[in-house]
């Protein structure tokens, strides 16, 4: 299996303007959850999917922040407009089930200039 | 909100010297996950531990999950440049509804 794939790996854009980050989970995990970390809050839990339905999004920092699954193999996350605080890298990752260990995407290093 | 307390925070180690992390929280656990992250990279899962007590080796790597179900330790000896890296706890409480709560991490510095 490649494991889980996020893409773009890199995103330099400018605020104001929309980013939209991807994720494929790793075929037949049931539980997808998006990560953002930065150095000053550490590992921040921003929502998570528990068969394509989106269960908790409390950590979703604000409107500009929404997560779509259409599907069990797809995941996006969007940030409209972007902000210079939105600055950090993206994590998807993925679980068989919600009480075992995760598999971590690459991520994606965001940089709103 | 319930919070998971990692120290130390960086561990300066000579190459062969051992290295200790430690999680704590107020709250009984779960379970409770171990991850390592290299520098640049991204958390990779290491170990559950579930049972009150449970210890659990991986070659040079030794997990504990304490009696109470509130602590637990990671212990590597004899350090090599491979192990460098920040390592987390991921606690799961007991009323959670999958959510980890993470520690900050302990970052592990190999000494030139």
């Amino acid at each position: 299996d490649a494991g889980v794939i996020q893409s773009p790996r890199h995103e330099v854009t400018e605020m104001g303007q929309e980013v939209t980050l991807r994720c494929k989970p790793i075929s037949g995990h049931d539980y997808l959850f998006w990560y953002r970390q930065t150095m000053m809050r550490g590992l921040e839990l921003l929502i998570y999917f528990n068969n394509n339905v989106p269960i908790d999004d409390s950590g979703m920092p604000e409107d500009r922040f929404s997560a779509k699954m259409p599907n069990a193999s797809f995941s996006t996350l969007k940030i409209q407009p972007s902000e210079p605080r939105d600055s950090a890298v993206y994590f998807c990752a993925s679980s068989p089930t919600g009480s075992y260990g995760y598999t971590f995407g690459s991520g994606t290093r965001l940089t709103v200039v | 909100g319930q919070q998971v307390m990692q120290i130390p925070q960086y561990q300066h180690v000579q190459e062969g010297e051992d290295f200790t992390t430690y999680c704590n929280s107020s709250t009984t656990l779960s379970n409770i996950q171990w991850y390592k992250q290299r520098p640049g990279g991204h958390p990779v899962f290491l170990i559950q531990l579930v049972k009150s007590g449970e210890v659990k080796k991986q070659k040079r790597l030794t997990f504990q999950f304490g009696e109470a179900k509130k602590d637990s330790s990671l212990h590597i000896t004899a350090t090599q440049t491979t192990d460098v890296g920040t390592y987390f706890c991921a606690a799961r409480p007991l009323d959670s509804n999958y959510q980890l709560i993470w520690g900050a991490g302990t970052k592990l510095i190999i000494k030139p």
